[in-house]
This record gives structure tokens, sequence and C-alpha cells, in this order.
């Protein structure tokens, strides 16, 4: 099976643009976290989808959001970009029973860069 | 209530050494308890993850123990190896209250291995 893939793998924006940033998740896989990484905070959770629907959310602001497709792939925005948000973001999948714990597995990610 | 406290924050260790990695928790609905592995420039990989109806677990030179009374669980690196240089991050997960789950990360342990 092919991994979570991400695009694109780098990305280098200025202040104030926004940006779209997509996962394709395991074959079979329904469910799909973002995560944004930084040095000095770890792996900060952003959002979870499952069948279309934002499931659980993180503590960032509005101008983070996302969705999901009927193929279970995942976009995430950030508009109004700020210095602040340079990171890596990462998209893990996972199968997901109802109430069942489940494994995440991650992409490599997409590296933004706010000028 | 959330956090995961993980210690060291970095780790230096001579080739053959055992690396020790700590994390501890409150949260006691916290009920899986994934490993990851991550290499510069690539997302986190699953290293190893446990339940807390066991102590310990152990895959090659990977083990785990778990100490549920203490809230406390920890990463050994038997006979570590320069490859095994890279961040690792403990993980927590739980149902939160949507009925889905969600994980908590450490803040993650850079680990060199010196040759």
């Amino acid at each position: 099976k092919a991994g979570v893939t991400q695009t694109p793998r780098y990305l280098i924006k200025t202040r104030g643009q926004q940006v779209t940033l997509s996962c394709s998740p395991i074959s079979g896989h329904r469910s799909v976290s973002w995560y944004q990484q930084t040095p000095g905070q770890g792996l900060q959770f952003l959002f979870e989808y499952f069948s279309e629907t934002q499931r659980n959310k993180g503590n960032f602001p509005g101008r983070f959001s996302g969705r999901q497709f009927s193929n279970s792939r995942s976009e995430m925005n950030v508009s109004t970009l700020e210095l602040g948000d340079s990171a890596l973001y990462l998209c893990a999948s996972s199968y997901r029973l109802a109430g069942n714990t489940d494994t995440q597995y991650f992409g490599p990610g997409t590296r933004l860069t706010v000028l | 209530q959330q956090q995961v406290k993980q210690s060291p924050q970095s780790l230096i260790v001579q080739k053959g050494g055992i690396s020790i990695i700590n994390c501890a928790y409150e949260n006691t609905a916290f009920d899986y308890f994934p490993w990851y592995q991550q290499f510069p420039g690539k997302g986190p990989a699953l290293l190893i993850a446990i339940r807390p109806d066991v102590s310990e677990k152990k895959e090659g030179r990977f083990t785990i123990s778990f100490n549920k009374s203490a809230k406390q669980f920890s990463l050994h690196i038997m006979d570590s190896q320069p490859g095994d240089s890279a961040t690792y991050f403990c993980a927590a997960g739980s149902t939160v209250t949507s009925g889905t789950y969600k994980y908590i990360f450490g803040t993650g342990t850079r680990l060199k291995v010196l040759a």
C-alpha cells in the first residue's frame, strides 16, 4: 500500500497570502488529521476529518481551516499568513473504527515558510 | 491535564549503549501510548505502541515500559546505533466527547548516538 502523500513538499509564501495544502491518505483510511510541527511546540493538533466531517479541532485561530472530500483526500487552508505560521504541516491518516483506538500514519509533511 | 510531558529534550549516547526516554501523563482516560521516530525531512513513523493493560512491550531493540499507577511510560533502545539518531515522540490517545479518538504528543527528544 502506498503511504500518506502530501503536496506540495515545500512552500514559500509572504505575509498576508493564503495557502492550501493537500493530503492523500492511505487507501481505505477514512480519518485524516492535521498537525503543525515547530521546534518549540512539537506537534500541535489542528483538526481531524472523518467521512467529510470535522470531528475534532485544536486550539488554532479560524484562519486555519480544512475539508475532506468523498475519496478521503483532505485539504488544509491557511488564510492571511503570519510569520509564526512557518512550520512543518503534517497529515496523518487512520482507518478509524468508531470508539476504538486507531494507529495514525504520518505523511512526509509540507514545509511552509512565510516571509 | 491533557499534556504529555517528555524528557529529556536531547540525549547523547555512545554506540552500544542504552537510550532511555521518559513520558508522563495526567489524564487517566488515555488508553493507547505509541512512540514515533522522526528523521530530518521526514514525517514521524510509528515505532512501537502499548496499551495500559500490559507493563512492557518489546520489539527488537525497542522496549516500552509502562507504569500505570505512576502514569509514566518510557522507551528503551538497547544496543543503540548511529542509525537510531532521530527525534522520538511519545503520544497518548483517548476517546473524546465527540466519540472519536485524539492524540496528545510529547515535545520530542532528539537522540544522537555517537559512533
